[in-house]
């Protein structure tokens, strides 16, 4: 079975510039996470999405983050205008529930995209 | 006080060690707790999942204590493929705001020969 899939895995962009990331949760889970991860602040949680709407964004940093799913197997993440403190790897995560006990709860996770913002 | 909490290490211990992670939640209602390991530049990857009585996979033990609020992470005969960073997770449950999971910082493991 194919896991979380995020594209692109690596991106160099420039301060300024737009940045897309993408995502394609696990078939048939209901909830799609979106991770940041630095050495300094850990594994945040951005934003999460139940049944593609948007259910908490309150870890998103400021109005230059946006995040998308429109539909149930695809999902964006996007930096408008990018800055080097976005540098990090960001994580999509997909789970089949939520509240109904560790199965469902589990969360797995893509590979990441790591982004350095020059 | 941070949501949950975790000792960063490294813990460094030779192959063949008996090796005992912790992790504090705060919430008294969390519902799910999990451990996950990352190696190097890779995604976390779920390790087991953390029952009330406690649950063993092989060489890994998960225990948690509802009272003291913390769950453990027991590993025997530590391997040098176990090297790698132990994230625990909670699910705090509505009353924390939502259901999600919060993730500790991590505790890093190196087995050495």
């Amino acid at each position: 079975d194919a896991g979380v899939i995020q594209s692109p895995r690596h991106e160099v962009t420039e301060m300024g510039q737009e940045v897309t990331l993408r995502c394609k949760p696990i078939s048939g889970h209901d909830y799609l996470f979106w991770y940041r991860q630095t050495m300094m602040r850990g594994l945040e949680l951005l934003i999460y999405f139940n049944n593609n709407v948007p259910i908490d964004d309150s870890g998103m940093p400021e109005d230059r983050f946006s995040a998308k799913m429109p539909n149930a197997s695809f999902s964006t993440l996007k930096i408008q205008p990018s800055e080097p403190r976005d540098s990090a790897v960001y994580f999509c995560a997909s789970s089949l529930g939520w509240g109904g006990g560790m199965d469902t709860d589990t969360q797995y996770f893509g590979p990441g995209t790591r982004l350095t913002v020059l | 006080r941070k949501e949950v909490e975790q000792d960063p290490g490294p813990f460094n211990v030779p192959e063949g060690a008996t090796v005992a992670f912790n992790c504090t939640y705060s919430n008294s209602a969390s519902q799910s707790f999990f451990w996950y390991r990352q190696d190097c530049r890779k995604e976390p990857k779920l390790l087991m999942s953390v029952y009330s009585s406690g649950n063993e996979d092989g060489r890994f033990t998960a225990q948690l204590n509802r009272a003291s609020q913390y769950i453990s992470l027991l590993i025997r005969d530590s391997k040098l493929s176990d090297s790698a960073t132990y994230l625990c997770a909670v699910n705090p449950g509505f009353s924390g705001g939502y259901n999600k999971l919060i993730f500790g910082a991590g505790t890093r493991l190196a087995v050495h020969p």
